[in-house]
């Protein structure tokens, strides 16, 4: 069973700084079934990438998506002020066929 | 436009079973590639996937949960249902359900991630 690890639990930053946020898998997955999310307190996640790299729908340039195997990365190039908050890594695995979220990493106002 | 909404109670008492409703709008469940997933959230806690039903019926559930959960699609009202037995004071949580969609060919599959989400139903478990 394929467990994910985020780093840094929270990350601490300023706006316009970089932020790079880390998900590992315990087992390699496929880069098509990685997706990450961000959720904001009081509200229902949002998809940011999916594909490991691709963007959702209406998700801007600054926020990218990559890696593969086991090592995948969040990284949100200029922080703006609607940024801060958790954001989640999702895969989904085949034995057994489940998903899994990843437990969160909270970027919060240096 | 996709939509979804989760509905059902907000207290159960513990040992009952609770029964949420997904009705969504904007998309049908009979088309290929098209799942409906629920997602929980306990206060403060990280998120926890419990099953998805995709647009050929075949459901998925997570292995912890399994023998707990059953998922189910009304295609002509546009409802998936989730009922959980044996409900806890630890499975206290705001529930979500979510739109997601894969394309697959013959040899591999590519997930296009859970898109859409409903705003959430809070159940709290308590006698």
């Amino acid at each position: 069973e394929i467990v994910l690890t985020q780093s840094p639990g929270t990350l601490s930053l300023s706006p316009g700084e970089r932020a790079t946020l880390s998900c590992r898998a315990s087992q390699s997955v496929s880069s098509s079934y990685l997706a990450w999310y961000q959720q904001k307190p009081g509200q229902a996640p949002r998809l940011l990438i999916y594909g490991a790299s691709s963007r959702a729908t209406g998700i801007p340039d600054r926020f990218s998506g990559s890696g593969s195997g086991t090592d995948f990365t969040l990284t949100i190039s200029r922080l703006e002020p609607e940024d801060f908050a958790v954001y989640y890594c999702q895969q989904y695995g085949s034995s057994p066929p489940k998903f899994t979220f990843g437990p969160g990493t909270k970027v919060d106002i240096k | 436009q996709i939509t979804l909404k989760e509905s059902g109670p907000t207290l159960v008492k513990p040992t009952q079973t609770l029964t949420l409703t997904c009705t969504f709008s904007g998309f049908s469940l009979s088309t290929s590639g098209v799942g409906v997933g629920w997602i929980r959230q306990p206060p403060g806690k990280a998120l926890e996937w419990l099953a998805l039903i995709y647009w050929d019926d075949d459901k998925r559930y997570s292995p912890s949960l399994k023998s707990r959960l059953t998922i189910t699609k009304d295609t002509s009202k546009n409802q998936v249902v989730l009922t959980m037995t044996n409900m806890d004071p630890v499975d206290t949580a705001t529930y979500y359900c979510a739109h997601s969609w894969e394309r697959c060919s013959s040899t591999s599959c590519y997930y296009y991630g859970m898109d859409v989400w409903g705003q959430g139903t809070t159940v709290t478990v308590s006698s």
